[in-house]
Formats: structure tokens, sequence, C-alpha cells
């Protein structure tokens, strides 16, 4: 069966940068996109980029640009989003994504808190 | 920037009919998917191309697009319907779009 597996919670501080996993399974791992999506406590889902995991090509959102970075390691087939700049606006649940239609799978969730 | 409008909440009583919309322009243009999430759970899809609904959704669960309006219908809205529901299209400028979510109350 499809799984999309994240790394654990983080806790860091303003100004730093994070990085999490998620490592993809039971299907081949370059045939779909995968999305990174953000979700602050208690608010709305708000997409942040995708890669296509075949070529690499990346697509962020206006309101991550210049902070977020999507990669991926076809070999562990694991995709990663690295974000900068932390702020505690950005202590939110993070979610990587297959949004292919009736494809469509989530990975667990990772908490990141930004905290001093 | 494209933009996903919904109620911020919806209250029903336990066999009534829940209706959420969802509007954006020229919506009916796009598909439109729908998603449920519960407390501390990930999303999960209960509509996608705007009507069509994944094996193990209740047929309760219904969709429809047209206008600027796609609108989830459950119908004999239960209990365990209750959570927040989301909308999604995609804009070829934008990228994914999620509407603002609706928080559903079963009384």
């Amino acid at each position: 069966q499809v799984q999309l597996v994240q790394s654990g919670a983080e806790v860091k501080k303003p100004g730093a940068s994070v990085k999490v996993s998620c490592q993809a399974s039971g299907y081949t791992f370059t045939r779909h996109e995968i999305h990174w999506v953000r979700q602050a406590p208690g608010q709305r889902l708000e997409w942040m980029g995708w890669i296509n995991v075949g070529n690499g090509n990346t697509k962020y959102s206006q309101s991550f640009q210049g902070r977020v970075t999507i990669t991926r390691d076809t070999s562990a087939t694991t995709a990663y989003l690295e974000l900068s700049s932390l702020r505690s606006e950005d202590t939110a649940v993070f979610y990587c994504a297959i949004l292919s239609g009736l494809f469509d799978y989530w990975g667990q969730g990772t908490l990141v808190t930004v905290s001093s | 920037s494209y933009e996903l409008t919904q109620p911020p909440s919806v209250s029903v009583s336990p066999g009534q009919t829940t209706t959420i919309t969802c509007s954006g322009d020229e919506l009916g243009r796009r598909y439109t998917t729908w998603y449920q999430q519960r407390p501390g759970q990930s999303p999960l899809l209960v509509i996608y191309h705007d009507n069509k609904r994944p094996s193990g959704i209740p047929d309760r669960f219904s969709g429809s697009n047209s206008g600027n309006t796609a609108t989830l219908t459950i119908s004999g809205t239960q209990a365990i319907d209750e959570a927040d529901f989301y909308c999604q299209a995609w804009d070829s400028s934008t990228g994914v779009v999620f509407g603002g979510g609706t928080k559903l109350t079963v009384l």
C-alpha cells in the first residue's frame, strides 16, 4: 500500500532553518509529484510547493518564495522540505502529499515549533 | 492570485442535509477536490474531480461544480461526519489552492 512517512517533530529557534523528510513507498516514486502543505494551529491548509519527482522541477507558492526549497532523492524514494528564516508564525504541522485525483495520499504530518 | 472562499462554519442536526459551498472565479472550469479533516488527523479525500467518490467514502457524500461555485453535500448527516472540510483546486499561476475550510458541527 502507498505510504508517506515523515520525519519527527522539530523545535527550532527564530531565524533557523528546518528540513523535513517524506519517505514514499508502495508506488513508483517518479510517477507522481509530491506537494508540501502547512497548517498552523487551528488554521487552514496552505500549499507551499511541489516537486516533479521525475525531473526535479519545482514550483513554489509566492507566499513562501525565497524561503522554501523542495528536493528529492530518488534512490531513497524521499522528498525533502527545507524552510529557512523561521519565525514564530511558522509553528505548524507540515504535510507531504500526493494530490493526483483519486491517487491522493498524505503523510502523517510533522510538527515544527519555532520558539526562542 | 486565485482564491477559494468557504463559509467558516455550518451546523446541522443529525439526519439533515449538509451543504458546504466553495466559491472562486470560474471555478466550474476547474476540477474541485474536497477533503475532510478530523482533529489531529491528516486530510482525507472525500470527493475528487468535482463529483467522484473514492471507495470507502459513504454514498451520502456527493459533489457538484458549476459556474463559480462547487458544492459538497452530505445527505443524512451523521455525528461521525463532524469535521473540518476543505475545497481545493488548481490554478496555473497560483498553484494548488485550498479554501479557508468549513467547520461542520452536528448538533
